[in-house]
């Protein structure tokens, strides 16, 4: 059973579309975070949530965390070919957590 | 500041063999966590070190386990090795309350 379960698992578009991948979860956490990785490459940080109804913005990149702080999304605007990569969710169970349990991942293609 | 690093890269090994990973933290930071990413799969967790101690376990056979050393660096061995043992195995490293981690690159185990 996955704690937190993305959607979708796989997407691919033009480049200039929008785009919103989810990570939902029946279980409240008290931090959300969001990963970019590459092939061949560790997952690198993007964001972190704490508050729920939180948003937070990274040039064409929008984050949000739930309310009820049981699932986040990730809005890309303009998607451009660099933002080809896997996006992986991540949350903390409760404050002070150290171990993060990792959503399966949204592998993202942007075509040219 | 030097990121994680992790060696070797890659490695090959036979079935019933034994691996050896390992993994330095940044600088400063006393924690280091081990996760299995096998392919098209999220990231799993393994273990968590932090002042030298084992804080916590993830659900893998016992024929999985590790060291951290004086100096905050770490040892992922496996025994045993089964085909299914195959997969990147990354280490991330925090200080304190964990916001997010910072992930090495890996190294890509393959057994045959």
């Amino acid at each position: 059973t996955q704690l937190l379960e993305q959607s979708p698992q796989f997407l691919s578009i033009q480049e200039g579309e929008n785009l919103t991948v989810y990570c939902n979860s029946s279980s409240v956490f008290s931090s959300l975070q969001w990963y970019r990785q590459e092939p061949g490459e560790g997952p690198v940080l993007l964001v972190t949530v704490v508050t729920g109804g939180e948003v937070k913005k990274l040039k064409r990149l929008t984050f949000q965390f739930g309310d009820a702080r049981k699932d986040s999304s990730l809005h890309i605007t303009a998607a451009q070919p660099g933002d080809t990569g896997l996006y992986l969710c991540a949350g903390a169970r409760r404050e002070g957590a150290q171990k993060l349990v990792f959503g399966q991942g949204t592998r993202l293609t942007i075509n040219p | 500041e030097a990121g994680v690093t992790q060696s070797p890269t890659h490695l090959i090994k036979t079935r019933g063999q034994q691996a050896t990973l390992r993994c330095s933290p940044i600088s400063g930071h006393t924690s280091v966590y081990w996760y299995q990413q096998a392919l098209g799969l999220g990231l799993q967790f393994l273990l968590w070190y932090d002042e030298g101690e084992e804080r916590n376990r993830g659900n893998f056979p016992p024929r999985f386990s590790g060291r951290q050393f004086p100096n905050y660096s770490s040892e992922l061995n496996v025994n045993a090795l089964e085909l299914e043992d195959s997969a990147l195995y990354l280490c991330a490293s925090s200080f304190g309350r964990v916001i997010g981690y910072t992930f090495g690159s890996g190294t890509r185990l393959t057994v045959v």
